[in-house]
């Protein structure tokens, strides 16, 4: 069975940084690309960032650009989000996700929330 | 950026209905297209890929049909469990962009 357990989220203020994990489990992670989406409270649901499944590609949003960075260990079967420069428009819950078959977000952990404040 | 507009904003329906939800695309999207379901304090779960390919697990009443700009989303016999909110996803071209959602309530 396909886990996706996300940590790392709490209360940072404006302008400090934080650092996501995303410790999978039940598949071969390093055959797969994963993704972060994020939800604001009460919001739709937003892509955030894809790495590939070797990591050697990257792609982002604009408004996370330079600010963020997705990277992963496949030894340890773990995605990462480096958040830099935060904003209280990042505040959201946010989902570690899976590909499959091309369809990006096929599978999804249960979410960890970041609140941006101070 | 691809913008997808969905509605409606909000769908109230009774037990047994057909129900419809419509995402336009802003270019044409080649039929990559996915649809989610997502109840209150859940994650998302993926119902259909690529227009309308149904997920294991997806139960049949649930479709999904179009081309070029214009999709649709069905759920027809709606029982009191689809009660969620919907979203479509664009996924041809990045940035990957979501519909606003679709709520779906029981009247």
């Amino acid at each position: 069975e396909v886990q996706l357990v996300e940590s790392g989220g709490g209360l940072v203020q404006p302008g400090r940084s934080m650092k996501l994990s995303c410790a999978a489990s039940g598949f071969t992670f390093s055959n797969y690309g994963m993704a972060w989406v994020r939800q604001a409270p009460t919001k739709g649901l937003e892509w955030v960032a894809t790495i590939s499944y070797d990591g050697s590609s990257t792609y982002y949003r604009d408004s996370v650009k330079g600010r963020f960075t997705i990277s992963r260990d496949n030894a340890k079967s773990t995605l990462y989000l480096q958040m830099n420069s935060l904003r209280s428009e990042d505040t959201a819950t946010y989902y570690c996700t899976r590909e499959m078959l091309g369809a990006p977000f096929a599978y999804w952990g249960q979410g960890t929330l970041v609140t941006v404040s101070s | 950026d691809i913008q997808m507009t969905q509605s409606p904003p909000s769908l109230s329906a009774s037990l047994g209905d057909k129900v419809t939800i419509t995402c336009q695309a802003s270019q044409n999207i080649n039929k990559y297209i996915a649809w989610y379901q997502q109840k209150p304090g859940k994650a998302p779960r993926l119902l259909i890929r690529y227009t309308s390919t149904l997920e294991s697990g997806t139960p049949s009443r649930f479709s999904g049909s179009g081309s070029g700009r214009d999709y649709s989303f069905s759920i027809s016999n709606v029982e009191s469990e689809d009660i969620a909110s919907y979203y479509c996803l664009q996924y041809d071209n990045l940035p990957l962009t979501f519909g606003s959602g679709t709520k779906l309530e029981i009247k």
